[in-house]
Protein backbone atom coordinates (compact mmCIF):
# COMPACT_ATOMS: atom_id res chain seq x y z
CA UNK A 1 0.00 0.00 0.00
CA UNK A 2 1.16 3.62 -1.01
CA UNK A 3 2.29 5.63 2.06
CA UNK A 4 3.82 9.46 2.45
CA UNK A 5 5.64 10.06 5.72
CA UNK A 6 6.80 13.24 6.89
CA UNK A 7 8.47 12.86 9.63
CA UNK A 8 9.17 16.59 11.06
CA UNK A 9 5.73 18.18 11.97
CA UNK A 10 7.28 21.66 13.08
CA UNK A 11 10.19 23.01 11.88
CA UNK A 12 12.06 26.92 13.32
CA UNK A 13 14.20 28.49 10.34
CA UNK A 14 15.67 31.80 10.44
CA UNK A 15 15.10 34.47 8.23
CA UNK A 16 17.63 33.58 5.27
CA UNK A 17 18.67 30.24 6.55
CA UNK A 18 18.66 27.37 4.16
CA UNK A 19 15.39 24.51 4.75
CA UNK A 20 15.06 20.69 4.24
CA UNK A 21 11.45 19.39 4.81
CA UNK A 22 11.97 14.84 4.49
CA UNK A 23 9.67 13.10 2.10
CA UNK A 24 9.69 9.41 2.35
CA UNK A 25 7.53 7.41 0.65
CA UNK A 26 6.19 3.93 -0.03
CA UNK A 27 4.58 2.94 -2.93
CA UNK A 28 4.71 -0.26 -5.33
CA UNK A 29 6.30 0.93 -8.77
CA UNK A 30 7.79 4.79 -8.88
CA UNK A 31 5.11 7.13 -8.53
CA UNK A 32 4.34 11.02 -9.14
CA UNK A 33 5.76 12.69 -6.94
CA UNK A 34 4.64 16.22 -5.52
CA UNK A 35 4.78 18.78 -3.11
CA UNK A 36 2.14 21.25 -2.42
CA UNK A 37 2.08 24.56 0.08
CA UNK A 38 -0.73 25.54 1.96
CA UNK A 39 -1.18 29.06 4.09
CA UNK A 40 -3.77 29.51 6.88
CA UNK A 41 -7.00 29.61 5.52
CA UNK A 42 -6.20 28.62 2.06
CA UNK A 43 -6.21 25.85 -0.45
CA UNK A 44 -2.59 24.24 -1.63
CA UNK A 45 -0.85 25.17 -3.96
CA UNK A 46 1.39 23.19 -6.16
CA UNK A 47 5.28 24.27 -5.58
CA UNK A 48 6.92 21.58 -7.95
CA UNK A 49 6.20 17.96 -8.93
CA UNK A 50 8.40 15.17 -10.71
CA UNK A 51 7.26 13.00 -12.87
CA UNK A 52 10.39 11.65 -14.77
CA UNK A 53 13.71 12.65 -16.23
CA UNK A 54 16.26 14.76 -14.18
CA UNK A 55 16.01 14.07 -10.44
CA UNK A 56 16.34 17.42 -9.60
CA UNK A 57 13.21 19.76 -10.05
CA UNK A 58 12.84 23.41 -9.89
CA UNK A 59 9.60 24.75 -8.30
CA UNK A 60 8.07 27.82 -7.52
CA UNK A 61 8.88 30.63 -4.66
CA UNK A 62 12.68 29.37 -5.23
CA UNK A 63 11.72 26.20 -4.18
CA UNK A 64 13.64 22.98 -5.66
CA UNK A 65 13.20 19.06 -4.42
CA UNK A 66 15.64 15.77 -5.40
CA UNK A 67 14.42 12.28 -6.02
CA UNK A 68 16.43 9.96 -5.06
CA UNK A 69 14.89 6.41 -5.76
CA UNK A 70 17.55 4.31 -3.55
CA UNK A 71 16.24 6.25 -0.43
CA UNK A 72 12.53 6.21 -1.83
CA UNK A 73 12.63 10.13 -0.91
CA UNK A 74 11.75 13.49 -2.26
CA UNK A 75 13.41 16.10 -0.06
CA UNK A 76 12.66 19.67 -0.65
CA UNK A 77 15.10 22.13 -0.25
CA UNK A 78 15.23 26.44 -0.70
CA UNK A 79 18.76 27.91 -0.29
CA UNK A 80 17.35 30.92 1.72
CA UNK A 81 14.15 30.95 3.66
CA UNK A 82 11.86 34.50 3.37
CA UNK A 83 8.93 35.33 6.37
CA UNK A 84 6.77 34.49 3.54
CA UNK A 85 7.66 30.91 3.05
CA UNK A 86 5.75 30.17 6.63
CA UNK A 87 3.07 27.51 5.89
CA UNK A 88 2.36 24.18 5.89
CA UNK A 89 4.22 21.89 3.45
CA UNK A 90 2.84 18.53 2.30
CA UNK A 91 4.74 16.08 0.10
CA UNK A 92 2.16 13.69 -2.02
CA UNK A 93 2.64 10.48 -4.59
CA UNK A 94 0.29 9.86 -7.28
CA UNK A 95 0.34 6.91 -9.31
CA UNK A 96 1.51 6.64 -13.13
CA UNK A 97 -1.46 4.64 -14.55
CA UNK A 98 -3.34 7.82 -15.41
CA UNK A 99 -5.51 8.18 -12.24
CA UNK A 100 -4.38 11.03 -10.74
CA UNK A 101 -5.76 10.64 -6.75
CA UNK A 102 -2.69 12.23 -4.67
CA UNK A 103 -2.08 10.41 -1.13
CA UNK A 104 -0.56 13.00 1.05
CA UNK A 105 1.46 13.14 3.98
CA UNK A 106 0.81 14.52 7.08
CA UNK A 107 2.66 17.64 6.87
CA UNK A 108 5.34 20.09 7.46
CA UNK A 109 4.35 23.50 9.41
CA UNK A 110 7.56 25.94 8.75
CA UNK A 111 7.70 28.52 10.88
CA UNK A 112 10.45 31.31 10.07
CA UNK A 113 11.82 33.83 12.49
CA UNK A 114 13.37 37.10 11.74
CA UNK B 1 -8.96 32.98 -15.25
CA UNK B 2 -10.92 31.77 -11.92
CA UNK B 3 -9.51 29.07 -10.17
CA UNK B 4 -11.82 26.59 -7.79
CA UNK B 5 -14.49 27.84 -6.12
CA UNK B 6 -15.87 26.42 -2.95
CA UNK B 7 -18.92 27.60 -0.59
CA UNK B 8 -19.69 27.79 2.25
CA UNK B 9 -15.83 29.19 3.39
CA UNK B 10 -16.98 28.36 7.27
CA UNK B 11 -20.01 26.19 8.56
CA UNK B 12 -21.09 25.35 12.03
CA UNK B 13 -23.97 23.37 12.65
CA UNK B 14 -25.16 21.25 15.45
CA UNK B 15 -24.44 17.29 15.46
CA UNK B 16 -27.60 15.22 13.42
CA UNK B 17 -28.09 18.07 11.17
CA UNK B 18 -27.33 18.06 7.33
CA UNK B 19 -24.23 20.26 5.51
CA UNK B 20 -23.67 20.80 2.45
CA UNK B 21 -20.86 22.10 0.03
CA UNK B 22 -20.84 23.65 -3.36
CA UNK B 23 -17.68 23.54 -5.60
CA UNK B 24 -17.47 25.10 -9.06
CA UNK B 25 -14.02 23.65 -10.51
CA UNK B 26 -11.86 25.80 -13.11
CA UNK B 27 -13.61 26.29 -16.79
CA UNK B 28 -13.20 23.35 -18.80
CA UNK B 29 -11.52 20.95 -15.58
CA UNK B 30 -13.30 17.62 -16.66
CA UNK B 31 -11.89 16.00 -13.38
CA UNK B 32 -13.44 17.06 -9.91
CA UNK B 33 -12.14 16.11 -6.53
CA UNK B 34 -13.51 15.85 -2.84
CA UNK B 35 -10.80 15.78 -0.18
CA UNK B 36 -10.82 15.88 3.30
CA UNK B 37 -8.83 17.21 5.74
CA UNK B 38 -8.58 16.94 9.52
CA UNK B 39 -6.81 18.84 11.56
CA UNK B 40 -3.08 18.43 11.76
CA UNK B 41 -3.57 16.21 8.75
CA UNK B 42 -3.22 16.01 4.74
CA UNK B 43 -5.95 15.56 2.72
CA UNK B 44 -7.71 12.57 1.79
CA UNK B 45 -9.49 11.81 -1.33
CA UNK B 46 -13.38 11.23 -0.85
CA UNK B 47 -14.82 10.92 -4.33
CA UNK B 48 -13.09 11.67 -7.48
CA UNK B 49 -15.48 12.54 -10.63
CA UNK B 50 -14.99 12.32 -14.63
CA UNK B 51 -17.29 14.16 -15.78
CA UNK B 52 -20.72 13.29 -14.35
CA UNK B 53 -19.34 9.88 -13.38
CA UNK B 54 -17.45 9.10 -10.02
CA UNK B 55 -15.29 6.76 -10.93
CA UNK B 56 -13.42 6.34 -6.91
CA UNK B 57 -15.67 6.55 -4.59
CA UNK B 58 -13.96 3.71 -2.38
CA UNK B 59 -13.42 6.27 0.64
CA UNK B 60 -16.41 8.14 0.80
CA UNK B 61 -18.57 7.07 3.88
CA UNK B 62 -21.77 6.49 2.09
CA UNK B 63 -24.34 5.51 4.86
CA UNK B 64 -24.18 9.51 5.57
CA UNK B 65 -21.89 11.18 2.62
CA UNK B 66 -23.64 11.81 -1.05
CA UNK B 67 -22.21 13.75 -3.77
CA UNK B 68 -23.12 14.82 -7.26
CA UNK B 69 -22.42 16.92 -10.23
CA UNK B 70 -24.90 16.49 -12.64
CA UNK B 71 -24.28 18.63 -15.23
CA UNK B 72 -20.45 17.84 -15.15
CA UNK B 73 -19.27 21.00 -13.83
CA UNK B 74 -19.80 22.10 -10.40
CA UNK B 75 -20.94 19.70 -7.76
CA UNK B 76 -22.14 19.53 -4.46
CA UNK B 77 -21.00 17.18 -1.05
CA UNK B 78 -23.74 16.40 1.30
CA UNK B 79 -23.57 15.11 5.20
CA UNK B 80 -26.84 13.65 6.34
CA UNK B 81 -26.76 13.16 9.21
CA UNK B 82 -23.50 15.06 10.61
CA UNK B 83 -21.12 13.42 13.74
CA UNK B 84 -18.52 15.26 15.93
CA UNK B 85 -15.78 13.45 13.43
CA UNK B 86 -16.89 15.34 10.81
CA UNK B 87 -15.18 18.29 11.86
CA UNK B 88 -12.75 19.08 8.90
CA UNK B 89 -12.19 21.29 6.14
CA UNK B 90 -13.48 19.44 2.97
CA UNK B 91 -11.40 20.99 -0.25
CA UNK B 92 -12.59 20.90 -3.52
CA UNK B 93 -9.84 20.08 -6.89
CA UNK B 94 -9.98 20.14 -10.31
CA UNK B 95 -7.79 19.02 -13.35
CA UNK B 96 -7.80 19.14 -16.84
CA UNK B 97 -6.96 15.92 -17.27
CA UNK B 98 -6.60 12.81 -14.92
CA UNK B 99 -3.12 12.89 -15.15
CA UNK B 100 -3.11 16.55 -14.82
CA UNK B 101 -1.94 19.12 -12.27
CA UNK B 102 -4.59 19.52 -9.39
CA UNK B 103 -5.66 22.98 -8.77
CA UNK B 104 -7.63 22.99 -4.66
CA UNK B 105 -10.15 25.92 -3.74
CA UNK B 106 -9.96 27.66 -0.45
CA UNK B 107 -12.26 24.82 0.98
CA UNK B 108 -15.24 24.64 3.23
CA UNK B 109 -14.41 24.62 7.24
CA UNK B 110 -17.01 22.43 8.39
CA UNK B 111 -17.47 22.71 12.71
CA UNK B 112 -19.74 20.16 14.34
CA UNK B 113 -20.75 20.78 17.63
Amino acid sequence: AQSVTQPDIHITVSEGASLELRCNYSYGATPYLFWYVQSPGQGLQLLLKYFSGDTLVQGIKGFEAEFKRSQSSFNLRKPSVHWSDAAEYFCAVGARTGANNLFFGTGTRLTVIP
Amino acid sequence: EAGVVQSPRYKIIEKKQPVAFWCNPISGHNTLYWYRQNLGQGPELLIRYENEEAVDDSQLPKDRFSAERLKGVDSTLKIQPAELGDSAVYLCASSATIAGELFFGEGSRLTVL
